[in-house]
């Protein structure tokens, strides 16, 4: 089985950096997503990591531990719309099946 | 390129009731999910087509759901009969299995309230 924990809810300031953590322990384990998801909206890919590092995307990035089960989030230069709830997803080791966690909201304050 | 559609957008019925949601992947997708996401958690997958092909059905309560993809395109979701706790987003994604990391695109959902 995989088990996927995120925390709950986080609170930033606009302009700000704030790091997301997921840790996940599975049973087999061929990559790690991110997604964005507004309210009332379909989650939105962010970014993939199947090797361990920082994997950069403009304001994002994502790092991959794979020995310690764990992977973060980086949010830089915080926009009030980057507030949302971010997913974290593990895929399994055959590829077919994408479990995800229950998410993290985050709320951006100016 | 169009994403991937779904209707109707919302749904109110009664318990007992039987409903059915649609969905048209993403063009040349041929893998297509069927995601259930309940307020405050993440989507849980109830099963996964691979062209019309069924490839993990293992969470879809069998005895109420079912789905279906004939033409290895469209695909609709139907639960019957309802219940409370079916009320939830159901959630339609595609993946181009050509591509290594299969990214799913999702579509908006179906937001489904039981009464």
């Amino acid at each position: 089985g995989q088990n996927i924990d995120q925390p709950t809810e986080m609170t930033a300031t606009e302009g700000a950096i704030v790091q997301i953590n997921c840790t996940y322990q599975t049973s087999g384990f061929n990559g790690l997503f991110w997604y964005q998801q507004h309210a009332g909206e379909a989650p939105t890919f962010l970014s993939y990591n199947v090797l361990d590092g920082l994997e950069e995307k403009g304001r994002f990035s994502s790092f991959l531990s794979r020995s310690k089960g764990y992977s973060y989030l980086l949010l830089k230069e915080l926009q009030m719309k980057d507030s949302a709830s971010y997913l974290c997803a593990v895929r399994d080791r055959y590829g077919n099946k994408l479990v995800f966690g229950a998410g993290t909201i985050l709320r951006v304050k100016s | 390129e169009a994403g991937v559609a779904q209707s109707p957008r919302y749904k109110i019925i009664e318990k007992r009731q039987s409903v059915a949601f649609w969905c048209n992947p993403i063009s040349g997708h041929a893998t297509l999910y069927w995601y259930q996401q309940i307020l405050g958690q993440g989507p849980k997958l109830l099963i996964q087509f691979q062209n019309n092909g069924v490839v993990d059905d293992s969470q879809l309560p069998k005895d109420r759901f079912s789905a279906e993809r004939l033409k290895g395109v469209d695909s609709t979701l139907k639960i019957q009969p309802a219940k409370l706790e079916d009320s939830a987003v159901y959630l339609c994604a595609s993946s181009s299995s050509t591509s290594g990391t299969r990214v799913r695109f999702f579509g908006p959902g179906t937001r489904l309230t039981v009464l």
